[in-house]
């Protein structure tokens, strides 16, 4: 079991967009629509804001939107705020027993 | 409003062992399966284990297989993690975490979670 791989950081300006990108295999992220984002802000607790690949939990702003195509989710974040600088980490569906997460991404708003 | 109280954290030496729980309220605990998921110090997240929501069948995170049990009293509310044989790689905030089909098959609601350090 190794983690899904995104990249270790990201950058933007506000208002721009940026793309962060979670990649596993045909056995976890390809498998399954099941895959679900979160932001993480520091000392607090991982914040769900995608699940089933594409769909905004409650309360996300619609600037954030979910996709997927073959082995590799992504996140995207239009209109980029200061309050969008976090850690976002993706987790994918791997058995009915198993997830795994990525290693996270640290989006900085320049 | 779905709240996750996550306790029993704290030091332990090399080798030993821990109980943590996680008392859950404002929502039907029976209903749901649930989550441990660990971040080690300035690292990134690493679940750890489920449970389905009748306790019937549960699965672990290699690095913790045969180690840590997870376990759930659904008249009692609460979600457990025996930990054993502890190492200092296990040192880490766990946090617990609800699974609602309706938002996925992933952890939706989280803890604030529990610091577990392993240190002699």
């Amino acid at each position: 079991q190794s983690a899904l791989t995104q990249p270790a950081s990201v950058s933007g300006s506000p208002g721009q967009s940026i793309t962060i990108s979670c990649t596993g295999t045909s056995s976890d992220v390809g498998a399954y629509k099941y895959v679900s984002w979160y932001q993480q802000h520091p000392g607090t607790a991982p914040k769900l804001i995608i699940f089933d690949v594409n769909n905004r939990a409650s309360g996300v702003s619609s600037r954030f939107s979910g996709s997927k195509s073959g082995n590799t989710a992504s996140l995207t974040i239009s209109g980029l705020q200061a309050e969008d600088e976090a850690t976002y980490y993706c987790i994918s569906y791997v058995t009915a027993n198993t997830r795994m997460f990525g290693g996270g991404t640290k989006l900085t708003v320049l | 409003q779905v709240h996750l109280v996550e306790s029993g954290g704290g030091v332990v030496q090399p080798g030993g062992s821990l109980r943590l729980s996680c008392a859950a309220s404002g929502f039907t605990f029976s209903n749901y399966g649930m989550h441990w998921v660990r971040q080690a110090p300035g690292k990134g997240l690493e679940w750890v284990a489920l449970i389905w929501f009748d306790g019937r069948d549960r699965g672990y995170a290699d690095s913790v297989k045969d180690r840590f049990t997870i376990s759930r009293d659904n008249s009692k509310n609460i979600l457990s993690l025996q930990m054993n044989s502890l190492r200092a790689e296990d040192t880490a905030i766990y946090y617990c975490a609800r699974e609602d089909w309706n938002n996925g098959r992933n952890p939706d609601y989280w803890g604030q979670g529990t610091l577990v350090t392993v240190s002699s």
